[in-house]
Formats: structure tokens, sequence, C-alpha cells
């Protein structure tokens, strides 16, 4: 069983509001990641890290940032949200050398109205 | 990258055994096959993976053709918390492989 933890499960939040996502994993790994995932849709990598103070952009564009100050955890941040963030976010994290192998918390389902 | 195609959805009954297809016609030597599935709602949980020979865990098995353009997993005896989205990746090992992710298949067990 993976040891990845998002918080919070859902959140439901105004326009213009500033709200993290917070993701740790007690496991270790080098490497985290965010997803971004539409009702029924593909998942979308929008962020990674490769370690500590390694962030870099995914595939798809995305307004909010990260940061990777610690091993274990690798928080996202939206200054200001808007309807259009309305989403699930999904972290998780690998080892190098485990064969690519991605392990994920549960997701953060996210409401702006 | 090599591209994945699975049906879209697919329907089982309980107890019997899942057998999902994926046809990966372009994989590269390098390139390992990943099985991944998620239940509604929740972050996916990785099942699976193998280059070409068949492998067997606790959770299913992988069958890979011989000529590694098409592989399938199956999962012997299905229950109703198998219902999930059935993803098929083929990515190189090094995780600086970024996966991606396709449409899957949706899997349903029926009583």
């Amino acid at each position: 069983e993976a040891d990845i933890y998002q918080t919070p499960r859902y959140l439901v939040i105004g326009t213009g509001k500033k709200i993290t996502l917070e993701c740790s994993q007690t496991m270790g790994h080098d490497k985290m990641y965010w997803y971004q995932q539409d009702p029924g849709m593909e998942l979308h990598l929008i962020h990674y890290s490769y370690g500590v103070n390694s962030t870099e952009k995914g595939d798809l564009s995305s307004e909010s940032t990260v940061s990777r100050i610690r091993t274990e955890h690798f928080p996202l941040t939206l200054e200001s949200a808007r309807p259009s963030h309305t989403s699930q976010y999904l972290c998780a994290s690998s080892a190098t050398g485990d064969k690519n192998i991605q392990y994920f918390g549960a997701g953060t389902r996210l409401s702006v109205l | 990258d090599a591209k994945t195609t699975q049906p879209p959805s697919m329907d089982c009954a309980e107890g019997r055994a899942a057998n999902l297809p994926c046809n990966h016609s372009t994989i590269s030597g390098n390139e390992y096959v990943y099985w991944y599935r998620q239940i509604h709602s929740q972050g996916p949980q990785y099942i699976i993976h193998g280059l070409k020979n068949n492998e067997t865990n606790e959770m299913a098995s992988l069958i890979i053709t011989e000529d590694r353009k098409s592989s399938t997993l199956i999962l012997p005896h299905a229950t109703l918390r198998d219902t999930a989205v059935y993803y098929c990746i083929v990515r190189p090992p090094g995780s600086n492989y970024q996966l991606i992710w396709g449409a899957g298949t949706k899997l349903i067990i029926k009583p």
C-alpha cells in the first residue's frame, strides 16, 4: 500500500481565493508529480519534480505553481482560483530505479464557484 | 512514443476471468508495458508491468505476445471491486520518462 497523502480530499472555494493543495509521501521517493483530471477524461501531467529544489512544468499548461523544499512534501498553489480550475488534482511519487512505477494519492476534488 | 489502443469498455461476469487487450504495434525494444487501474474518484493504482516475458503477481497476469505488439491483462477471478478504468501504457523503464495516459478501458464487473 502506497503511503502518499493528499489534503483536502474535497474543496469548494470562491473565485479569487488563494489555495494550496497538500501532498506528502513517506516512502522517501525522489520524484513527485501533479496531474489534473477532469471527470471521465485522461490524466494530464501539470508539474513534476526530480528532487528537492527541482520543479518542472508538465505537458498541460497550468496556472498553478509548485515547490519542493523537502523530499516528502510537494504542495501545489493557485494564487487566484477561477471556475476553469475546477477539476481533480492527483499527486504521485516514484523512486529512481523502480522501473517507472508511480504511486498515487487519493486526489483532491476542487470546485471553484 | 509508442501509442496504445484499448477498447473503451468491457463487461465481465463476477467470478470469471477478465481479459483486457491492449495493442501497441509501434513499441520500441526498450519499452515496458505497464498496467494501472483507477477506481471511481480515486488515484490510479499500479497493477503490473513487463518487457517480453509473461508476468504474474497477486493482482493479475500479463501476457505479452512474442512480437510484443499486443498484450493482455488477466484478472483471474473478477470481483465487483475490480470495476474500474484500466490503463495500458508503454514507456521506457527509467523514471525520467513520463507516463502518458490514454482513455483506458472501462471494465464493468456484473453480478
